[in-house]
C-alpha cells in the first residue's frame, strides 16, 4: 500500500490492550474536532467527532477526550485489534471557517 | 468502500504538463472536497464545491482549478506541474455543505511528477 508520513510518531500496542493516541491542536477558537483513521492505500475514514461544549464522547470501542485548556485531544481505543493498525489523524475547525485543519497523524501498530 | 470513486488511481507525468483528476461522489451527496496529501505537508484542504458552486477555498495554488458538474461529479485540474506537486489527491463527499457533515473519502489518485 501507499506510505503516508514515513516519519510519523508511532505507537505500538499488544492486541487486546487499550490504545491512547494524542493530538495537540493549534487554534484555541476551534470548536469542532474529528478523528480519522487511514489504512494503507486508502483514504481517511471518519471515526468520531466532538464539539467544544463537550469534554468526552464515546463511540463503539472508541472514546474521544477534549481538554480545551491545553488544546489537547485524545483518542482511546479499547481492546485494540490488528484491524486497528493505521494512521490516525485529528482535525479541527472553527465556526465561521470552512477549512478543516488536519494534524500530522500517529501510526498505530497492533502486535498480534 | 466509501462509495466515492476517483480516477485514475495512478498518474505519472512530466514537469510542465497538465492533468485532470476525476471524482464521483456518493449517491445523494451534494458536496465535494479536494485534498492533497504529501509526505511533508500532511493532509491539506484544497477546495469545496456544493451543488455546482464553489463553497470554500483552502490552500489551492493558482495553477490548480476545480469544478463540479451538473451530475455532481468533480474534476481537479493541475497545470504547469512541478516536482513538488507529487502527492496523493483525495476527493471526499458529504450530504450537506456544513463543516460538521461527515465526509466520505475516495481511494485517492497518486500523482507522480518526474
Amino acid at each position: 500500500g501507499e506510505s503516508v508520513g514515513l516519519h510519523l510518531p508511532t505507537l505500538s500496542v499488544q492486541e487486546g490492550d487499550n490504545s491512547i493516541i494524542n493530538c495537540a491542536y493549534s487554534n484555541s477558537a476551534s470548536d469542532y474536532f474529528i478523528w480519522y483513521k487511514q489504512e494503507s492505500g486508502k483514504g481517511p475514514q471518519f471515526i468520531i467527532d466532538i464539539r467544544s461544549n463537550m469534554d468526552k464522547r464515546q463511540g463503539q470501542r472508541v472514546t474521544v477526550l477534549l481538554n480545551k485548556t491545553v488544546k489537547h485531544l485524545s483518542l482511546q481505543i479499547a481492546a485494540t485489534q490488528p484491524g486497528d493498525s493505521a494512521v490516525y489523524f485529528c482535525a479541527e475547525s472553527l465556526n465561521g471557517g470552512f477549512k478543516t485543519i488536519f494534524g500530522a497523524g500517529t501510526r498505530l501498530f497492533v502486535k498480534a | 468502500d466509501s462509495g466515492v470513486t476517483q480516477t485514475p488511481k495512478h498518474l505519472i507525468t512530466a514537469t510542465g504538463q497538465r492533468v485532470t483528476l476525476r471524482c464521483s461522489p456518493r449517491s445523494g451527496d451534494l458536496s465535494v472536497y479536494w485534498y492533497q496529501q504529501s509526505l511533508d505537508q500532511g493532509l491539506q484542504f484544497l477546495i469545496q464545491y456544493y451543488n455546482g458552486e464553489e463553497r470554500a477555498k483552502g490552500n489551492i495554488l493558482e495553477r490548480f482549478s476545480a469544478q463540479q458538474f451538473p451530475d455532481l461529479h468533480s474534476e481537479l485540474n493541475l497545470s504547469s506541474l512541478e516536482l513538488g506537486d507529487s502527492a496523493l489527491y483525495f476527493c471526499a463527499s458529504s450530504v450537506g455543505s456544513g463543516r460538521t457533515n461527515e465526509q466520505f473519502f475516495g481511494p485517492g489518485t497518486r500523482l507522480t511528477v518526474l
